[in-house]
């Protein structure tokens, strides 16, 4: 396990459809994070995971948005009803569990990029 | 109000300038804080943690004032290789990060 895996790297949609992210974090780390990031601006916060357990959900843009993580391993970012607005990248950070193995330290992929046209 | 706050620059400075960044935070429940640094059409990575008695790390310091909610990135003797984006960040409740708009910078042969 080399990091956190993101998968698409990039996606071309139209408006309307949906779009799903897969977030592989690294496999000792139970907390998983969803951001946003948007030209000339820093990552958005999102949501966030405790292995299976989704612990914040409120920063999530609308309810088209929706995140899981049933097994407590990877996770999927789905936004449905694509917009203009949601182009962006997405980024996935994991976390470890202690502060020995590094918990205070997110560790990022390297994004899927959404266009939607 | 935005958790973090940064002035996004762009900071263009020669090699072998010094140069700092601050930002601000409007939480004073924050619990730690970072600098990362983020290269072009790259993730963000940490580049340094920023204790209350500050510290240093090679040619970076780091600042934290907690009683006026700033913290601040000092980096010395500039090289071209540190031109980037770097990323102010706040721990909120233990398992929130939220990050600033980030400071663009350009070091200049």
């Amino acid at each position: 396990d080399t990091g956190v895996s993101q998968d698409p790297r990039h996606k071309i949609t139209k408006r309307g459809q949906n779009v799903t992210f897969r977030c592989d974090p690294i496999s000792e780390h139970n907390r998983l994070y969803w951001y946003r990031q948007t030209l000339g601006q820093g990552p958005e916060f999102l949501t966030y995971f405790q292995n299976e357990a989704q612990l914040e959900k409120s920063r999530l843009l609308s309810d088209r948005f929706s995140a899981e993580r049933p097994k407590g391993s990877f996770s999927t970012l789905e936004i449905q009803r694509t917009e203009q607005g949601d182009s962006a990248m997405y980024l996935c950070a994991s976390r470890a569990l202690s502060l020995a193995s590094g918990a205070n330290v997110l560790t990022f992929g390297a994004g899927s990029r959404l266009t939607v046209l | 109000r935005k958790e973090v706050e940064q002035d996004p620059g762009p900071f263009n400075v020669p090699e072998g300038a010094t140069v700092a960044f601050n930002c601000t935070y409007s939480n004073s429940a924050s619990q730690s804080f970072f600098w990362y640094r983020q290269d072009c059409r790259k993730e963000p990575k940490l580049l340094m943690s920023v204790y209350s008695s500050g510290n240093e790390d090679g040619r970076f310091t780091a600042q934290l004032n907690r009683a006026s909610q700033y913290i601040s990135l000092l980096i010395r003797d500039s090289k071209l290789s540190d031109s980037a984006t770097y990323l102010c960040v706040v721990n909120l409740a233990g398992n929130q990060f939220y990050f600033g708009t980030g400071t663009s910078l350009t070091v200049i042969p």
